[in-house]
């Protein structure tokens, strides 16, 4: 049973437009989430996180939005940007799990100049 | 400063094998992680390990896999005779302590013929 869940394995997106990644959980006891990205070949690295007591936090061009009534965070990219492509992860910790991080499937983000 | 680093970058072993792949954590990180990847799969918890603690394991998809982490530094994951469905993408990620961010290695390809 998926904890973490990224329901659209790609997502295509001209330069300079936004970006927009989606993750559902599904225990409410996560108190903590990241988005990690991944070039091929490459470990994932971490990007931006949010803490359940927030409902958003921005960095640059990347903002997290958390929504914890409807279990569902996303990941905005403003403006896009062809260096962007690469797999994003999202995922969630807390909840008895001890620290170590539930991932979702990832989502491959295709930026086209 | 240095990151997560691990060794062999690649390995390609026959089924029924040993193989033992290295994570050397960033200095002073207390926990450390192993996940792996599968085609295709987001990344799946393996074992945590926090300070002198004993390990989490609960991750470990059989008696197979272990793990060892020598003075609170380097860890060593071991797989005895491999199958071929252990071909992955082994990750190890090391944290500050519990519940901090983690920062991931480029990873062990693991490839089992």
């Amino acid at each position: 049973d998926q904890q973490v869940k990224q329901n659209s394995p790609s997502l295509s997106v001209q330069e300079g437009r936004i970006s927009i990644l989606n993750c559902d959980y599904t225990n409410s006891m996560f108190d903590y989430f990241l988005w990690y990205k991944k070039y091929p070949a490459e470990g994932p690295t971490f990007l931006i996180s949010i803490s359940s007591i927030k409902d958003k936090n921005e960095d640059g061009r990347f903002t997290v939005f958390l929504n914890k009534s409807a279990k569902h965070l996303s990941l905005h990219i403003v403006p896009s940007q062809p260096g962007d492509s690469a797999v994003y992860f999202c995922a969630a910790s807390g909840g008895g799990s001890q620290g170590n991080l539930i991932f979702g499937k990832g989502t491959k983000l295709s930026v086209k100049p | 400063g240095a990151g997560v680093s691990q060794s062999p970058s690649n390995k390609v072993t026959e089924k029924g094998k040993d193989v033992e792949l290295r994570c050397d954590p960033i200095s002073g990180h207390t926990a450390l992680y192993w996940y792996r990847q599968s085609l295709g799969q987001g990344l799946e918890f393996l074992i945590y390990f926090q300070g002198n603690s004993a390990p989490d394991k609960s991750g470990l998809p059989s008696d197979r896999f272990s793990a060892e982490r020598t003075g609170g530094s380097v860890s060593t994951l071991t797989i005895q005779r491999t199958q071929q469905e252990d071909s992955a993408v082994y990750l190890c990620a090391s944290s500050l302590n519990r519940a901090e961010t983690q920062y991931f290695g480029p990873g062990t390809r693991l490839l089992v013929l």
